[in-house]
């Protein structure tokens, strides 16, 4: 079936580390996003990339990074900068055509 | 800076009550706008409003777009458990790239 992967479900991180998240899409997207959820709130927009080798920062990138190294893979990285990490994260992709945005199931990162 | 208003931020209705979800955005460049509905995980797509006027309808969920007064409501006709749920408002300005996402109405119909 084709579809968005996110891995891990749950993620603890300890003070200092930096820890990556995981998203692979198979649908052959070119655009893929990440996104952050707090208790409340919507979804902002950290970081997203139209192509391979290409990544734009969205409204809340400092403390994290990217990486589009195959069109399929939009890796994650929280650093130890981002000082207040606890929160549910979204991945997501399109095509670059006037299409929705169809998300993963979410990684939930912790402090511990 | 694109904005995008939700409301109301909570809701509470009895079973087979009909709801009225409000959005309304003041975005640059407005291209079109999105609903989305949340359960516990991945939000899943809804409706793509992009003319004035128009409903868009799936079963007992409904949508339209009034792009003169930049808002756009999504009703739910006789609503069950199963329609509990965060609703999310999204549009897409700035071309077709990115997403501004509003904080989302969450909905709880109760048996």
């Amino acid at each position: 079936d084709g579809g968005i992967t996110q891995s891990p479900k749950y993620l603890f991180r300890k003070e200092g580390q930096n820890v990556t998240l995981s998203c692979e899409q198979n649908l052959n997207h070119d655009a893929m996003y990440w996104y952050r959820q707090d208790p409340g709130q919507g979804l902002r927009l950290i970081y997203y990339s139209q192509i391979v080798n290409d990544f734009q920062k969205g409204d809340i990138a400092e403390g994290y990074s990217v990486s589009r190294e195959k069109k399929e893979s939009f890796p994650l990285t929280v650093t130890s900068a981002q000082k207040n990490p606890t929160a549910f994260y979204l991945c997501a992709s399109k095509t670059q055509l006037d299409q929705p945005q169809h998300f993963g199931d979410g990684t939930r990162l912790s402090i511990l | 800076e694109d904005k995008v208003v939700q409301s109301p931020l909570s809701l509470v209705v009895h079973e087979g009550d009909t709801v009225t979800l409000n959005c309304s955005y003041e975005v640059t460049n407005f291209r079109s706008l999105l609903w989305y509905k949340q359960e516990k995980k991945a939000p899943t797509f809804l409706f793509m409003l992009t003319s004035s006027g128009i409903e868009k309808k799936s079963g007992r969920l409904s949508s339209i777009l009034d792009k003169k007064e930049l808002f756009s409501i999504l009703n739910i006709t006789a609503t069950q458990t199963g329609d509990s749920a965060v609703y999310l408002c999204a549009v897409f300005g700035r071309g077709y790239s990115t997403l501004t996402f509003g904080k989302g109405t969450m909905l709880l119909v109760s048996p």
